[in-house]
């Protein structure tokens, strides 16, 4: 049963571009979330997608953005790069029905650079 | 969010039992402890959750206790697979955060052969 598949593991871009970030969710799940974790440093939500919509964000700018597509996969898109943007991105899904009796199952994630 | 706090830092050897403590004091009765850890390179592992009771599961134990202000995450044999960083995170049924896990700096487990 494959787990959470995020791609590309590593990323490198130049202050300005826009990147996007892919995320498959483990499968039967139904919600997925993103987070980033700056080096030495635990994960910060980012937001949470379920139904196609956004649910909940954490306090990102706008230039993060997302979506979430009808087979559950989703997409993290960061426009006009920071070098403090600079981070593992990484993608966890869960499912929903089961509430907080449940844990979340987190991709590899995707190492982006930005230079 | 309520907030956890861990220890920065703790060290083990390899076979021997492994205590991690977790301290909760303004965790609301709604809130659910859930453990993760994270290897190197990887991202959070899911590893055990609890309400009010104690849990065990094939990874871990978890001791709640009884006012629930503090947890202990209990590993029972440590291996070397078992160094990595260790987040306690609380989990509110409803309301804003109900979506999200907050993380801290979590403890860095150590584990010498």
């Amino acid at each position: 049963d494959a787990g959470v598949t995020q791609s590309p593991t590593h990323l490198i871009k130049t202050r300005g571009q826009q990147v996007t970030l892919r995320c498959s969710p483990k499968s039967g799940h139904d919600t997925v979330s993103w987070y980033q974790q700056a080096l030495g440093q635990g994960p910060q939500f980012i937001f949470q997608y379920y139904e196609e919509e956004e649910r909940q964000r954490g306090n990102f700018p706008d230039r993060f953005s997302g979506h979430q597509f009808p087979n559950y996969s989703s997409e993290l898109n960061v426009n006009a790069l920071l070098l403090g943007d600079s981070a593992l991105y990484l993608c966890a899904s869960s499912l929903t029905s089961r509430g907080l009796d449940y844990g979340y199952t987190f991709g590899s994630g995707t190492r982006l650079t930005v230079v | 969010d309520a907030k956890t706090t861990q220890p920065n830092s703790m060290e083990s050897n390899e076979e021997e039992p492994v205590h991690l403590p977790c301290n909760h004091s303004t965790i609301s009765g709604t809130d659910y402890i859930h453990w993760y850890r994270q290897l190197p390179s990887q991202g959070p592992e899911y590893v055990i959750h609890g309400l009010t009771s104690n849990v065990n599961n094939r990874m871990a134990s978890l001791a709640i206790a009884e006012d629930r202000k503090s947890s202990t995450l209990i590993l029972h044999r440590a291996t070397l697979r078992d160094a990595a960083v260790y987040y306690c995170i609380l989990r509110r049924a409803g309301g804003t955060s109900y979506g999200k896990l907050t993380f801290g700096q979590g403890t860095i487990l150590t584990v010498h052969p």
